[in-house]
């Protein structure tokens, strides 16, 4: 157990709805990372935050878009779900923000769009 | 545009044998790069190099880098079918807005 929690485990929804995914870093941790992993792809950088101020930015969509809140909990909020957003989208978590070193993954919020 | 590969992207052993993984890089301002084992669903840490020719080792598994070719390698000795995972291969870069590259992963099959 990395310390690192993910919620929903997995979501089921339609084209053009919106979905939020939340996450808990581990106790201490600072830096909240949001990764998508489509099937047999590595993992694509999404977004980063640093205690609750966004610190760099990948190939996020701009339909995708993210927040860390006060007490450290972030959320992943994407709109006008296309199928090709069907994948399981990981949050990790770290203490700081430069000099990254180690993250730690939640399991993983599988998304399914139909 | 900052590029991490990994090769193979898949292989199959057998329990006993000896592997080897390569993670070659094209990085701006490389800082670090870390080997992570993927079995059902969260990557977990392996290694973080950050130096040149210094060898990191735990248990049966051990990594080096080489940042002059710009490449790492992960070797797993006398191979067990628990080390059946993905294996990720990611970067990070000294820059302004930090954030870790990863390879598509070698995906390692031991059978018995």
């Amino acid at each position: 157990d990395s310390g690192v929690t993910q919620t929903p485990k997995h979501l089921i929804t339609a084209t053009g709805q919106r979905v939020t995914l939340r996450c808990s870093p581990r106790s201490g941790d600072l830096s909240v990372y949001w990764y998508q992993q489509s099937l047999d792809q590595g993992l694509q950088f999404l977004i980063q935050y640093y205690n609750g101020e966004e610190r760099a930015k990948g190939n996020i969509l701009e339909r995708f878009s993210a927040q860390q809140f006060p007490d450290l909990h972030s959320e992943l909020n994407l709109s006008s779900l296309e199928l090709g957003d069907s994948a399981l989208y990981f949050c990790a978590s770290s203490f700081r923000t430069g000099a990254t070193g180690e993250l730690f993954f939640g399991e993983g919020s599988r998304l399914t769009v139909l | 545009e900052d590029k991490v590969v990994q090769s193979p992207l898949s292989l199959v052993v057998h329990e006993g044998d000896t592997v080897t993984l390569n993670c070659s890089y094209e990085v701006t301002n490389f800082r670090s790069l870390l080997w992570y084992k993927q079995e059902k669903k969260a990557p977990t840490f392996l290694f973080m190099l950050t130096s040149s020719g210094i060898e990191k080792k735990s248990g049966r598994l051990s990594s080096i880098l080489d940042k002059k070719e710009l490449f790492s390698i992960l070797n797993i000795t006398a191979t067990q079918t628990g080390d059946s995972a993905v294996y990720l291969c990611a970067v990070e870069a000294r820059k302004n807005n930090n954030d870790m590259r990863f390879g598509a992963g070698t995906r390692l099959t031991v059978k018995p």
